[in-house]
């Protein structure tokens, strides 16, 4: 079993709709949560990050923790075109630790 | 700032040829890190450095090398070139023991994309 997992999709949208994007994990040790989008060709940026359980929100984005069922999610209401990227879910015990990243998922949003 | 560059953007290197991928930042971070990223793999972290003069292993260090002289460079070396190291390479850095700060944010590079033939 892979330490974090991820459905690479790719997933394909009508602008407007609500995107849910997932990631589940085997090492009940991480707390720190993190999803990076990486545009074509380009290097990954921080999104939105979540320390243990619960949910964040930022504009159009909410982050999802449940540790309970090691289980992580992004949502994303009124997708735009802009927002087509690969996103990559990443994940850690300690602060100091080393980040261990998903495979991510390709997202499309059609105009 | 420019953040994190790297050099070169691409590369087609034949098998027993080595280099060099450079890796400069002007944030004045701490840490640095390579990772290389195949698709469907996700990001595999192959060395990493906490300061000038101290690097560690990743998850896939075998075939590479790598040097921290400055705070603000990180050469990745790859010696006898192999196809199993065609890849796209990202270096990124952060700042850890910011004050107060509960998580540090890496930063990453452009990429160097490198095709071993």
């Amino acid at each position: 079993q892979k330490e974090v997992e991820q459905d690479p999709g790719p997933l394909s949208v009508p602008e407007g709709a609500i995107v849910s994007l997932n990631c589940t994990y085997s090492n009940s040790a991480f707390q720190y949560f993190m999803w990076y989008r990486q545009y074509s060709r380009k290097g990954p940026e921080l999104l939105m990050y979540t320390y243990s359980s619960g949910n964040k929100e930022d504009g159009r984005f909410t982050a999802q923790v449940d540790k309970s069922s090691k289980y992580i999610s992004l949502f994303i209401r009124d997708s735009q075109p802009s927002d087509s990227a690969t996103y990559l879910c990443a994940m850690k015990e300690t602060s100091y630790d080393k980040v261990i990243f998903g495979p991510g998922t390709s997202l499309s949003v059609i105009p | 700032n420019a953040g994190v560059t790297q050099t070169p953007k691409f590369r087609i290197l034949k098998i027993g040829q080595s280099m060099t991928l450079q890796c400069t930042q002007d944030m004045n971070h701490n840490y640095m890190y390579w990772y290389r990223q195949d698709p469907g793999m996700g990001l595999k972290l192959i060395y990493y450095s906490v300061g000038a003069g101290i690097t560690d292993k990743g998850e896939v260090p075998n075939g590479y090398n790598v040097s921290r002289s400055t705070t603000e460079d990180f050469p990745l070396r790859l010696e006898l070139a192999a196809p199993s190291q065609t890849s796209v390479y990202f270096c990124a850095s952060s700042s850890y023991g910011t004050s107060g700060a509960l998580y540090n944010e890496q930063f990453f590079g452009p990429g160097t994309r490198l095709t071993v033939l």
